[in-house]
């Protein structure tokens, strides 16, 4: 059974610059959830995917963007970079609209300068 | 809405001695509760939730803990840690949907650091 994988591990950009994150989900997982961790903070809900369609957002402005495709991968997209948006982004599966139980990525570690 | 806190920043321990990571949660519907651990520089690993049943549950490398809804608690505890337990702890809470997903809503974290 693969876990859930994250790519890029690293990235640097700079401010006003656009980016995007990927993650493959859990086999057999159909949701993914991404979540933004600032250092020495709790991680932030952005939003939840469920056969490709939008299932619940948090409190991110619509420069966080995101899209599933038919394997249920997905990618989280952010246009133009503010230096607060350095953060971990991760990525999580689950099975099911519900997505009860969450399984995390290690992670994709942006840094805005 | 749902909120977490957890109540110590940071824990520091001796090997072999017991631990509590305390963790109360505020939502007006019934929840969904979780502990997960993030070692230095990694994702987060489950290491065990409440759905229903019985409410003590048990985790992965001997952690377990105890749902008290009428205290809102969900403490996480270990008789016997070990070094390699030196991690930081995440309490988080969900509330079931019928027709939405599942949000986890996060704690600020407990540092956990076990000394020799």
């Amino acid at each position: 059974e693969t876990g859930v994988t994250q790519s890029p591990t690293h990235l640097i950009k700079t401010r006003g610059q656009q980016v995007t994150l990927r993650c493959s989900s859990q086999s057999g997982h159909n949701t993914v959830s991404w979540y933004q961790q600032a250092l020495g903070q709790g991680p932030q809900f952005i939003f939840q995917y469920y056969r490709e369609e939008e299932n619940g957002r948090g409190n991110f402005p619509p420069r966080f963007s995101g899209l599933q495709f038919p394997n249920y991968s997905s990618e989280l997209n952010v246009n133009a970079l503010e230096l607060d948006d350095s953060a971990l982004y991760l990525c999580a599966s689950s099975l099911g609209r519900r997505a009860e139980t969450q399984y995390f990525g290690p992670g994709t570690r942006l840094l805005v300068l | 809405a749902q909120s977490v806190t957890q109540l110590d920043s940071q824990v520091p321990v001796f090997e072999e001695a017991p631990v509590e990571l305390r963790c109360n949660y505020s939502s007006s519907v019934s929840v969904y509760l979780f502990w997960y651990v993030q070692y230095p520089n990694q994702g987060l690993q489950l290491l065990l939730k409440y759905l229903s049943g019985s409410t003590l549950v048990k985790g992965i490398n001997g952690f377990e803990a105890e749902f008290n809804k009428s205290q809102t608690s969900f403490h996480l505890r270990k008789p016997s840690v070990h070094i390699s337990d030196t991690a930081e702890y995440f309490c988080a809470v969900s509330e079931p949907g019928e027709t939405s997903g599942s949000r986890l809503t996060f704690g600020e974290g407990t540092q956990l650091t076990v000394n020799p």
